[in-house]
């Protein structure tokens, strides 16, 4: 049964950093495409970032580029999401999931999310 | 940025009653994907490359379309079908989703 599972969350004042770890089971982790969507009552389901099987690759959302790093260690089956400068914007749901190669690609796997608060 | 457009964003049906979303894309995409989410869980995939039904979804769901209007429709509804529904591209990055339709039971 395939696994995802994201820690690290948690409220955190403007302007401080911290780490999002999802750990995955179940799958061979090092076969697939990883990124982080969050999610907010206000804006829905948003992409953040994604990376290629074996890292070389990264992609951001505009408004995250300079702030966050999306980064993956296979030996571990895990994968990261260092946030730094938190706004009060990024305070949403962040879900870590798995998406499909090629160009018909969507996120087939998702965690249960993990929940970040940015507030003085 | 593709922008996904849904309507409605809710409805409410009675059990047997069709069910319609639309999800219409600001440029054309190759392939629609949708999502099914309940209160307190994690999005689910439930309709991929535009028609095809994910692992365990019922044969009442079927996605159609094309270009720039694609749609998810439910033949007969049925009360655990009440949930949020998401559509979402990747015909080009950054991938998008849909602001959702929330289907209520009537």
């Amino acid at each position: 049964e395939v696994q995802l599972v994201e820690s690290g969350g948690g409220l955190v004042q403007p302007g401080r950093s911290l780490k999002l770890s999802c750990a995955a089971s179940g799958f061979t982790f090092s076969n697939y495409g990883m990124a982080w969507v969050r999610q907010t009552p206000t804006k829905g389901l948003e992409w953040v970032a994604s990376i290629s099987t074996g890292g070389g690759n990264t992609y951001y959302r505009d408004s995250v580029k300079g702030r966050f790093t999306i980064s993956r260690d296979n030996a571990k089956n895990t994968q990261y999401l260092q946030m730094d400068s938190l706004r009060s914007e990024d305070t949403a749901t962040y879900y870590c999931a798995s998406f499909t190669s090629g160009y018909r690609r969507y996120f087939d796997y998702w965690g249960q999310g993990v929940m970040v608060t940015v507030s003085s | 940025e593709i922008v996904l457009t849904q309507s409605p964003t809710t409805i409410a049906a009675s059990p047997g009653e069709k069910v319609t979303i639309t999800c219409r894309a600001s440029s054309s995409v190759s392939y629609m994907y949708w999502y099914q989410q309940k209160p307190g869980a994690s999005p689910k995939p439930w309709i991929y490359d535009t028609s095809k039904l994910a692992s365990g979804v019922p044969n009442r769901f079927s996605g159609s379309g094309s270009g720039t209007s694609y749609s998810l429709t439910i033949n007969t509804m049925e009360t655990e079908d009440a949930a949020t529904y998401y559509c979402q591209q990747w015909s080009s990055t950054p991938p998008t989703f849909g602001g959702g339709t929330k289907l209520e039971l009537k």
